[in-house]
């Protein structure tokens, strides 16, 4: 079935600091793929999507390429701020089950002045 | 403003004394879908409707219900609830394409006591 894996945290960086959140997914064929972020005390927003291999989605600062061959779909950062503090969600959604969404854990990061 | 609504968005009860939650979205989406947060468990799906008259079951529907008798609502019912569902609460609608993005409501925190 589908599913989806992404590192567990919490992360802590100070700012300016490089980000990595992994992401690796489980699925046949071509899923599109998401990062949703939730600010404390906030419903979850879209971050980026990408909807076919190779393709990169990037806001914000943020970006994430999605790799087939690894089934990976890394989010990154080259500078966090202090704003960047909030819960990170890797999800996908596939055509072989009706277009279901499938959410990873949630990934926790605080940056620190 | 396109957005998901809930109500409300705190909520104390007892045990057994039976609640709804609504939630409605302005987009014309035809997918919805109910996830409960809990600490360490991250997003876990309870139901989902694909459409109008059209729901299923998702990861822990356990304790719930739900209908969709028109396409903007999509409320959650919790019959006689338990201290066990005590959580935050979230909607989601999307339109039914692979490429689209889920849009999450901000979210309903209940505490059953």
């Amino acid at each position: 079935g589908n599913s989806v894996t992404q590192m567990e945290g919490p992360v802590t960086l100070s700012e300016e600091a490089f980000l990595t959140i992994n992401c690796t997914y489980t699925a046949t064929g071509y899923p599109s793929l998401f990062w949703y972020v939730q600010y404390p005390g906030e419903g979850l927003q879209l971050l980026l999507k990408a909807t076919k291999a190779d393709d990169k989605g990037s806001n914000k600062g943020f970006e994430a390429t999605y790799r087939k061959e690894t089934t990976s779909f890394h989010l990154e950062k080259g500078s966090v701020q202090v704003s960047d503090s909030a819960v990170y969600f890797c999800a996908l959604r596939h055509t072989n089950t009706g277009n279901q969404f499938y959410f990873g854990t949630g990934t926790s990061l605080t940056v620190i002045p | 403003e396109a957005q998901v609504t809930q109500n409300p968005r705190y909520l104390i009860t007892v045990t057994g004394k039976k609640l709804t939650v609504t939630c409605s979205q302005n987009m014309n989406h035809e997918y919805m879908s109910w996830y409960r947060q809990d600490p360490g468990l991250g997003l876990r799906q309870i139901y989902y409707s694909m459409n109008v008259e059209v729901t299923d079951k998702g990861d822990v529907p356990e304790g719930y219900k739900v209908s969709r008798k028109e396409k903007r609502n999509f409320p959650l019912i919790l019959e006689s609830p338990s201290p066990n569902q005590t959580s935050l609460y979230f909607c989601a609608s999307s339109s039914s394409g692979l490429y689209n993005e889920q849009f999450f409501g901000p979210g309903t925190r209940l505490t059953v006591l």
